[in-house]
């Protein structure tokens, strides 16, 4: 079965620093988005993504953020200056239709800004 | 807005009991509701999901009916396995693209 992969599964930084999380989403699909969890907590919407622009966002998702599909596979989460706060689990999915259609995760980025 | 309400954990089985793990939400309009599952350093994965009031999902021996009356959708599974110790997520999607988690509950199955 197809599968979304992240890259890397764990990346630590330090904090100010840029970081950029990999995703492939599943080739057919056609919506992406971000989500990410701090240990302990909700897993939150970041964005989402579709016909390479951004469709929604949530007001985590500041000008620190930023998304991209560089080339026809990969869609890329980029904090600019990261803070301590930052730390969490970043989960990318994509999905195949917009309403009501599963989301499809992958294993998640763990990202430690130190 | 909308949003979704479950129980929280830590849950703690013996091998072969009855699990409820409940679920309530808050939205307007006919939301489909979903509960997905993280295993231990995986992603979440769909386990099932239902589209209209009435609907059961169903998979892996565990089930969910879709509530409209209580706004309700509790995750059940007549006998758990040690297998299935891992962090269970209610979800809400309703107009729109925007997926609502509830905070999970982590179920541990004891031999």
């Amino acid at each position: 079965e197809p599968e979304v992969t992240q890259t890397p599964s764990h990346q630590v930084t330090q904090m100010g620093q840029e970081v950029i999380l990999r995703c492939v989403p599943i080739s057919n699909h056609l919506y992406f988005y971000w989500y990410r969890q701090i240990l302990g907590q909700k897993v939150e919407f970041l964005v989402s993504f579709y016909n390479n622009e951004i469709s929604e966002k949530s007001e985590i998702f500041d000008d620190q953020f930023s998304v991209e599909r560089p080339d026809g596979s990969n869609f890329t989460l980029k904090i600019r200056s990261t803070k301590l706060e930052d730390s969490a689990m970043y989960f990318c999915a994509s999905s195949l239709t917009q309403n009501n259609s599963p989301l499809h995760f992958g294993n998640g980025t763990r990202l430690t800004v130190t | 807005g909308d949003s979704v309400t479950q129980m929280e954990g830590p849950v703690t089985l013996s091998e072969e009991a009855f699990l409820t793990i409940n679920c309530t939400y808050t939205a307007t309009g006919y939301p489909s509701l979903f509960w997905y599952v993280q295993y231990p350093g995986e992603g979440l994965q769909l386990l099932l999901k239902a589209t209209k009031a009435d609907d059961k999902g169903s998979n892996k021996g565990f089930e969910a009916t879709y509530r409209k009356e209580t706004t309700s959708f509790h995750l059940e599974k007549g006998s758990v396995q040690v297998s299935d110790s891992a962090v269970y997520f209610c979800a809400l999607i309703n107009t729109g693209n925007q997926f609502y988690f509830g905070t999970g509950t982590s179920l541990t199955v004891i031999p």
